[in-house]
């Protein structure tokens, strides 16, 4: 299957500092990407919806000042978590939308990056 | 709104002991039912799509089957390694075609 990587698998920052996640897709081209935060023994939550080149679409509650995404290539997102809080402590997963021969999706997750902030 | 309910929320098997995980839904337009695996402190991993009722799709000891208004994930002679969380999710026509997901089903094989 097709590969999404992460970076970094995990980090520890200050409070009020920025930190940048990466998220690459490997072996193929994702013109939308997905980024989610998950809180233990919960299901994972949509944070926003990152199509290349353009801006992304964040749900409902989700600070865009604060989560900045930038999907740069169609290989590459970024989310910079602005200002950090202990609140914003989690996991954070992306993940990568290929589209199939007939227009069919299938959605690949990289391994996620645990935040901790102090 | 597109919802997906999974049942049950946890699982204990014997290794060996066959069952089924099922995804509950209701999606205005389905375009894919999707099926991931889940370890702790892992991102999922990608098992199986479905795209329409009727299809049927295996993996090793896994086999996921899908009917217009449910999925089922069977799971044949499980090994300890299948210990994971079973997440289920669907992919609609509307909403930039996320995925919304099930709270998953916690899957404990003991030896």
């Amino acid at each position: 299957g097709a590969v999404v990587s992460q970076h970094p698998s995990w980090v520890i920052c200050k409070s009020g500092t920025s930190v940048k996640i990466e998220c690459r897709s490997l072996d193929f081209q994702a013109t939308t990407m997905f980024w989610y935060r998950q809180f233990p023994k919960q299901s994972l939550m949509l944070m926003a919806t990152s199509n290349e080149g353009s801006k992304a679409t964040y749900e409902q509650g989700v600070e865009k000042d604060k989560f900045l995404i930038n999907h740069a290539s169609l290989t590459l997102s970024t989310l910079t978590v602005t200002s950090a809080h202990p609140e914003d402590s989690s996991f954070y997963i992306c993940s990568a939308r290929e589209t199939m021969a007939g227009g069919a999706y299938e959605q690949y997750f990289g391994p996620g990056t645990r935040l901790t902030v102090t | 709104e597109d919802q997906v309910t999974q049942s049950p929320e946890a699982l204990r098997l014997q290794e060996g002991e066959s069952s089924s995980l099922n995804c509950s839904y209701t999606v205005s337009g389905l375009r894919g039912l999707f099926w991931y695996r889940q370890d702790p402190g892992k991102g999922p991993e990608f098992l199986f799509t479905l795209y329409s009722a009727g299809e049927e799709k295996e993996k090793e000891r896994l086999k996921a089957t899908l009917t217009k208004k449910e999925s089922f994930l069977h799971i044949t002679a499980p090994k300890p390694e299948d210990s994971a969380t079973y997440l289920c999710a669907v992919q609609g026509n509307t909403g930039f075609q996320k995925l919304v997901f099930g709270t998953g089903t916690r899957l404990l094989v003991s030896p």
